[in-house]
């Protein structure tokens, strides 16, 4: 069974500097997705960026970006020029690409990040 | 577009009632998920359904039930509710692509007293 493992359970950033999420994860599959979910204090999960596992290229989204190391098994999610509206719980989250079995999502257990002023 | 769909939003049972969690989505994902969240543990999933007639157990199975009767409809049957049920219940979906994603609900905060 696939891991996802968020070591830092509280980030601080101030406003328009540059903050880095860790997320490491287990699988013993070469094809597989990475997903970063943003969760704010409404409760809503908001997909913040993707990876595929195959594309060595990593993945931008306007001000976010990711560091996919696949040998390292390691995903970060790097935060540039943070905003206000950028506090909230951050999860990583996995998902096979191998078909059958409902493709579920395994998240890590999240990273609270507050940006202050 | 309503997405996906969760009733109530907010619940107090009490011990050893039961209730169904309702989730509903209008996309024709054919995948759908609940998952719990408690506080610094993630989200763990409670089952899933790969279909129509189709459902299966996540990893914290015990005490819900789940049916899958039409694409749009996934409710969750809480019976005898216990303290350890307390989480955010999330419902989602998504096509079989893996790549996509979830769409997720807004969710259900379940108290029970």
């Amino acid at each position: 069974a696939q891991t996802v493992t968020q070591s830092q359970p509280e980030m601080s950033v101030q406003e328009a500097e540059t903050v880095t999420l860790s997320c490491t994860y287990d699988t013993s599959e070469s094809d597989y997705y990475l997903f970063w979910y943003k969760q704010p204090p409404s409760r809503q999960m908001i997909l913040v960026i993707r990876q595929e596992a195959y594309k060595q290229q990593n993945a931008t989204e306007n001000r976010f970006s990711v560091n996919f190391q696949k040998a390292a098994k390691s995903f970060s999610l790097k935060i540039s020029d943070s905003q206000l509206g950028d506090a909230a719980m951050y999860f990583c989250a996995y998902r096979s690409a191998i078909t059958g079995g409902g493709n579920k999502l395994t998240f890590g257990t999240g990273t609270q990040l507050k940006v202050e002023l | 577009n309503a997405g996906v769909t969760q009733t109530p939003k907010f619940r107090i049972l009490k011990i050893g009632q039961s209730m169904t969690l309702q989730c509903t989505q209008d996309m024709n994902h054919n995948y759908m998920y609940w998952y719990r969240q408690d506080p610094g543990m993630g989200l763990k999933l409670i089952y899933y359904s790969v279909g129509a007639g189709i459902t299966d157990k996540g990893e914290v199975p015990n005490g819900y039930n789940v049916s899958r009767s039409t694409t749009e409809d996934f409710p969750l049957r809480l019976e005898l509710a216990a303290p350890s049920q307390t989480s955010v219940y999330f419902c989602a979906s998504s096509y079989s692509m893996a790549g996509i994603g979830y769409t997720f609900g807004s969710g259900t905060r379940l108290t029970v007293v």
